[in-house]
Formats: C-alpha cells, structure tokens, sequence
C-alpha cells in the first residue's frame, strides 16, 4: 500500500537556519504530495500541497517540490523565526485530498532565538 | 474561516464505558468528515469516513462496531468508542471537506482519550 517516510525528529534550529525536513513516498499512481503544520495546541493546517511531477508548492517562506524521479517531497525554508516551531507532516492522496490522506509520523521542529 | 472543533479536548474514562467525540465545523458546511487515530510518534491513521446522511466507510482492520460514527448533519459528525480499554486509549483527530467540492480537508485540533 501507499506509505509516507519522512525523517525522525526532533529537529533543533537557531533563528535564521536553513532548514530541511525530508520526505519520501512509495505509491502505485501518481499521487498529490501535502506539507501540514500542527502549531501547540492547534489542529493540523495545510502548509503547501503539489499535484503532478515537478510542481513546486510553496507558502509563508516553505517550499517543497514534487520529485517523481527520487519519490521526494523535501521540505525547505532558507530562513527559519521562532514562529515556525511545530510539527510538520508530509501527506499523500491518490485522489487530491479529497479522500484518504496517508502520513508520516511528523517531525518536531524547535526554533531557538 | 473554515475551522473545526472538537469536544472534548481530552476526557478520562473506566474501561468499559462509552465515550463520544463531536467533532463541528463551525462555518462551513462539511459533506465528507474524516476520522484519525494517532498513537504517540506515530503517524495519523485514518479509521473511518463519514458522509452526511450515510453509513460510514471504515477502513481494513477498524471495528465498526466498536467505533460508531453518525454524521447527521452538514455541521456535525459524532465518534462513540462503546466499552472502551486501555488499548482504545490514544489521540482521535477529525477533518472535514467543504459541501463546495474543495479538496482540502481542515483539521480538528484532537481529542485525547484515556481509558482506565
């Protein structure tokens, strides 16, 4: 079946690091990719999405490309503020997100000032 | 807009009691609601889907019997766990799509359950 690997946390940042949060998917079709966000306290937020090969999705400074050749969708932002401490995680759906969503098991991230 | 709640945020029962999770969105009508199990550093598993007005769909290996879904309205979708244990204990999280065909789904922010 369909499964979503993306790397273990927690992940620990000074304010301003770069940050990459890895992800890997295996599926038969070609499935849409999903970066979401759960903040303390909060449910869990659509942070960016891409539906075919090559697309980019980005969003408040995150980007993610959709790379079919490595069945990759990395997360990454150049600069990281303290706001963005969470739990990030990567999504599929073999029908848009419509219906069933598949996850990985969420990275921590703490960003220190 | 497009929020959900969820009710209640954490509750604590013997086992086995029955506990229900609502799970609203708030301002916006939601034709498909989703529910989500998530043990501790592991992944969301989704259990069941609930569109308004019909049975729910469960997936492989969750006990529709012992997890009883309603989705009675738009607004509304309600999870029972009947005669919990201590291995029903565990993060139970809801989503819901909008009536106008989007395709994302908005998150509940979870209900802890603990059984005794």
């Amino acid at each position: 079946g369909d499964s979503v690997t993306q790397m273990e946390g927690p992940v620990t940042l000074s304010e301003e690091a770069f940050l990459t949060i890895n992800c890997t998917y295996t599926a038969t079709g070609y499935p849409s990719l999903f970066w979401y966000v759960q903040y303390p306290g909060e449910g869990l937020q659509l942070l960016l999405k891409a539906t075919k090969a090559d697309d980019k999705g980005s969003n408040k400074g995150f980007e993610a490309t959709y790379r079919k050749e490595t069945t990759s969708f990395h997360l990454e932002k150049g600069s990281v503020q303290v706001s963005d401490s969470a739990v990030y995680f990567c999504a599929l759906s073999d029908q848009g997100g419509s219906e069933k969503l598949v996850f990985g098991k969420g990275t921590k991230l703490t960003v220190n000032p | 807009g497009a929020v959900v709640s969820q009710h209640p945020s954490w509750v604590i029962c013997k086992s086995g009691t029955s506990v229900k999770i609502e799970c609203r969105s708030l301002d916006f009508q939601a034709t498909t609601m989703f529910w989500y199990r998530q043990f501790p550093k592991q992944s969301l598993m989704l259990m069941a889907t609930s569109n308004e007005g019909s049975k729910a769909t469960y997936e492989q290996g969750v006990e529709k019997d012992k997890f009883l879904i309603n989705h009675a309205s738009l607004t509304l979708s309600t999870l029972t766990v009947t005669s919990a244990h201590p291995e029903d204990s565990s993060f139970y999280i809801c989503s819901a799509t909008r009536a106008s065909g989007s395709d994302t789904q908005y998150f509940g922010p979870g209900t802890r359950l603990t059984v005794l």
